[in-house]
């Protein structure tokens, strides 16, 4: 079974410019998240999406931070314009159904560097 | 502050011995779930307990929980060098969304 894919797996911007980050979770999988873990801290949850609506994104910056996931499938987030504190690795997770009863599969993330 | 804080922050042990670390947390929770993330396979769940649930067992893993004192522990017994990882317990306390904490950076040596 393929697992959870994430690309670009590194990106290096420079402070306000914009990135964008795309995801395509486990087929079947009703329910995408969104992560961002800084170095030596745990992930921290952006937004959630069941099918292609919203769960959760009352942790998504929504000032420079976007999300949409059309079709209920694959899953973009975008940052514009990027600050130095967005430097994080930016993870994708999908789970069969939402969050607390389910196990969550995790991609291998995008590493943004932001100078 | 994030709901579920990890303990010890950094554990060092020879291979072969047991490693514990634990996991408190705030608020009430429906589940409690452990992850493992190292360099090579990223972010893996390990095992998800429910919390009317006291113990669990995966092979050489064990986790307990208890609701009364808000915490558990993750016990991996017989340690190997490929245990080498960050260690995350996640809880529910929404129900629907995940909380991490900060991790428990284990050091098997061979």
């Amino acid at each position: 079974e393929a697992g959870v894919a994430q690309s670009p797996r590194y990106k290096i911007i420079e402070k306000r410019q914009s990135v964008a980050f795309w995801c395509n979770p486990i087929s079947g999988h009703a329910t995408l998240y969104w992560y961002q873990q800084i170095l030596g801290q745990g992930p921290k949850l952006l937004i959630q999406f069941q099918n292609n609506g919203v769960v959760d994104d009352s942790q998504l910056p929504k000032d420079r931070f976007s999300a949409e996931r059309l079709k209920g499938v694959d899953s973009t987030l975008k940052i514009q314009p990027a600050k130095l504190e967005d430097s994080a690795v930016y993870l994708c997770a999908s789970s069969p159904g939402l969050a607390g009863g389910n196990e969550q599969f995790f991609g291998p993330g995008t590493r943004l560097t932001v100078l | 502050s994030q709901q579920g804080e990890e303990d010890p922050q950094a554990l060092s042990i020879q291979e072969g011995e047991n490693a514990t670390m634990n996991c408190s947390y705030k608020t009430s929770i429906n589940n409690l779930q452990w992850y493992r993330q190292n360099s090579g396979r990223g972010l893996v769940h390990l095992i998800l307990i429910r919390s009317n649930e006291r113990e669990k067992h995966s092979g050489r893993l064990r986790v307990t929980l208890d609701t009364s004192k808000k915490s558990s522990s993750l016990l991996i017994t017989a340690s190997r060098a490929a245990d080498t990882a960050s260690y995350f317990c996640a809880t529910d306390p929404a129900g629907n969304m995940l909380t991490f904490g900060g991790g428990t950076r284990l050091m098997v040596k061979p």
